[in-house]
């Protein structure tokens, strides 16, 4: 079983939309989660980064962490197209290196 | 805002030929990682370095890379005598205290091994 899953997309949405972005992890020791934007040729760009379960906000951007059910969410909310990238998921145990998820294609129509 | 930096931006290379990918960290960060990502594939990771010596690394990083901090602010990743598989984007990242603080990642270095 893979550590990190992601659906790849691509995820076509209309300006404004509501956005949910997932992800799925299979080691319970994981504690740390990251969602990474990457634009096309460029390197992954912090987004948020959360410590065990909860919810997370930082303007448009909601992390959500399940960790009874191992599932990891991003939400983004009045979406515009500058918001059109890759978003990863990465997580770790704090002892252990980044695993990161093979990202999903977010694509936002004017 | 502080970030890590990488040049060159793309290298095209020879097979067996010897390459040497630069970063320069963020000022206060302390560890130190190179990841790659080949073309489709999700990033992975390389190797991390911290307080002078490697404290991690992956089965990729075999005895052809070799990583060094020649100085107080450089990061460097040495590949030995490349082949076309190691063609990728290679990113360096650097991180506060470890792996339970966030990573911070450069724009890459686009390597092509003909």
């Amino acid at each position: 079983q893979k550590e990190v899953e992601q659906d790849p997309g691509p995820l076509s949405v209309p300006e404004g939309a509501i956005v949910s972005l997932n992800c799925t992890y299979s080691n319970s020791a994981f504690q740390y989660f990251m969602w990474y934007r990457q634009y096309s040729r460029k390197g992954p760009e912090l987004l948020m980064y959360t410590y065990s379960s909860g919810n997370k906000e930082d303007g448009r951007f909601t992390a959500q962490v399940d960790k009874s059910s191992k599932y990891i969410s991003l939400f983004i909310r009045d979406s515009q197209p500058s918001d059109s990238a890759t978003y990863l998921c990465a997580t770790n145990s704090g002892y252990s290196t980044l695993t990161f998820g093979k990202g999903t294609m977010l694509l936002v129509s004017p | 805002e502080p970030e890590v930096t990488q040049t060159p931006s793309h290298q095209v290379t020879q097979m067996g030929q010897e390459v040497i990918l630069r970063c320069v960290p963020i000022s206060n960060h302390l560890y130190f990682y190179w990841y790659r990502q080949i073309l489709g594939q999700k990033v992975e990771f390389l190797v991390s370095f911290y307080n002078n010596e490697i404290s991690e690394k992956s089965e990729i990083f075999d005895d052809q890379f070799s990583v060094e901090r020649p100085d107080g602010s450089n990061f460097t990743l040495k590949i030995r005598s490349t082949k076309l598989e190691d063609s990728a984007m290679y990113f360096c990242a650097s991180s506060v205290e470890g792996t339970d603080s966030p990573l911070h990642f450069g724009n890459g270095t686009r390597l092509t091994v003909t």
